[in-house]
Parts: structure tokens; C-alpha cells; sequence
């Protein structure tokens, strides 16, 4: 049984460019999150999807968007990339009896 | 704002010892709270939760005991193995709301 599977594992973008990075959530959980982790500290929730809508959003600012597909797999756009947007991020899936299962993550660099 | 913080970047502990990782929060409204380990490359595996109407959950090797009094929670490993060597990340959310806060880490490494 196939986890949390999460495209590219690793990206380097140029300043100002955008990216779309891909998660496809485990089997039977329908909702999907996803975290950034920078350097040195813990994941930080940008938004979560449920039912191909987000249902809620951490403190990011508009440039970060996401979509879910009716097949529960999910998609985090980044325009105008910063500096700053180089982290790793994770994307967690779940079911409505709870548990979250993360990726291995996508390494982003910003360059 | 760092709600929940792991002031402690590392640790390290000889094998068959005992591991302790703190966690501390600030938002009294927590009341579930979670350990998760990541190695190098994977994405963080969940260890072990408390729900806030206890003040200790155990599970094998792993015990989390929580002092609400002090908004503070602790993971012990007895005893601890190499293959404990990970970072332990500590997170915390309120009942019905899906945004989890995790600490920054610990970096715990079990020498043998």
C-alpha cells in the first residue's frame, strides 16, 4: 500500500519564477495538507483540502494557491518565487477517522 | 509566533539509557498533542499522541506525559537504540481546527 508519494523530490527555481509541486495521498484518506519547512525549524501548515476545496489556510501570503483533483490528489503553486520559498515541503493526507501521513517532501531552492 | 518550542536543537544519550525530550506551548487552548520522528529523506512518521484530558499515554518504549499546569509535555524513550536516532519534532492543535504547530525539533542521537 502506496504512502504519501510527493513530486519532484527536488526543484531549483529562479527568482520570481512559479512552481507547481504534486502529491498523491495515501489510499483511503481523502484530505490533503501541506507544510513548508524551512532550515532549522518545524513544519509550517499552509492549507489544507478537503472535498477539491480548501477548507483552511495557515498565515501564507496569496501567492501560495493549491487545487485538489477528485481523485484526492493535490497540487501547491507557488508564484513569484522569494529567496525565502526555498524550504522543503510536505504534504500530509488523512481520513476523517484522523491521522496524518506525511511525504518524503520536495526540496525547493531559490536561486 | 512560536507556540510550541523544543528549545533543546539536540541530544545525546548512550544506548539502553534513558531519552527525554521536552516540548513546551504557549496557547492554552491546545488539546491534542503528538510526537513525530523524520529521518534524513523521509517524511516525519508518527510516534505517539496525548489528548489533554490525560497526563500520560504510553505505548512500548514510548511514554509522553503532559503538565497541562505548566504547558509543557515530555517523550521518554527507555531504553533508547541507535535506530532512535532521529529528530523528534512535537506538535500540538485544537479540536477542530487542522492547523497542527510543530516545534522546531530535536535532534536526539543514541550512541551504542
Amino acid at each position: 500500500d502506496a504512502g504519501v508519494t510527493q513530486s519532484p523530490t527536488h526543484l531549483i527555481k529562479t527568482r520570481g519564477q512559479q512552481v507547481t509541486l504534486r502529491c498523491s495521498p495515501k489510499s483511503g484518506h481523502d484530505t490533503v495538507s501541506w507544510y513548508q519547512q524551512a532550515l532549522g525549524q518545524g513544519p509550517q501548515f499552509i492549507f489544507q483540502y478537503y472535498e477539491e476545496e480548501e477548507r483552511q489556510r495557515g498565515n501564507f501570503p496569496d501567492r501560495f494557491s493549491g487545487h485538489q483533483f477528485p481523485n484526492y490528489s493535490s497540487e501547491l503553486n507557488v508564484n513569484a518565487l522569494l529567496l525565502g520559498d526555498s524550504a522543503l515541503y510536505l504534504c500530509a493526507s488523512s481520513s476523517p477517522r484522523g491521522g496524518y501521513t506525511f511525504g518524503s517532501g520536495t526540496r525547493l531552492t531559490v536561486v | 509566533d512560536q507556540q510550541v518550542k523544543q528549545n533543546s536543537p539536540s541530544l545525546s544519550v548512550q544506548e539502553g539509557r534513558i531519552s527525554i525530550l521536552n516540548c513546551d506551548y504557549t496557547n492554552s487552548m491546545f488539546d491534542y498533542f503528538l510526537w513525530y520522528k523524520k529521518y534524513p529523506a523521509e517524511g516525519p512518521t508518527f510516534l505517539i499522541s496525548i489528548s489533554s484530558i490525560k497526563d500520560k499515554n504510553e505505548d512500548g518504549r514510548f511514554t509522553v506525559f503532559l503538565n497541562k499546569s505548566a504547558k509543557h509535555l515530555s517523550l521518554h524513550i527507555v531504553p533508547s537504540q541507535p535506530g532512535d536516532s532521529a529528530v523528534y519534532f512535537c506538535a500540538a492543535s485544537v479540536f477542530g481546527d487542522n492547523d497542527m504547530r510543530f516545534g522546531a525539533g530535536t535532534r536526539l542521537t543514541v550512541k551504542p
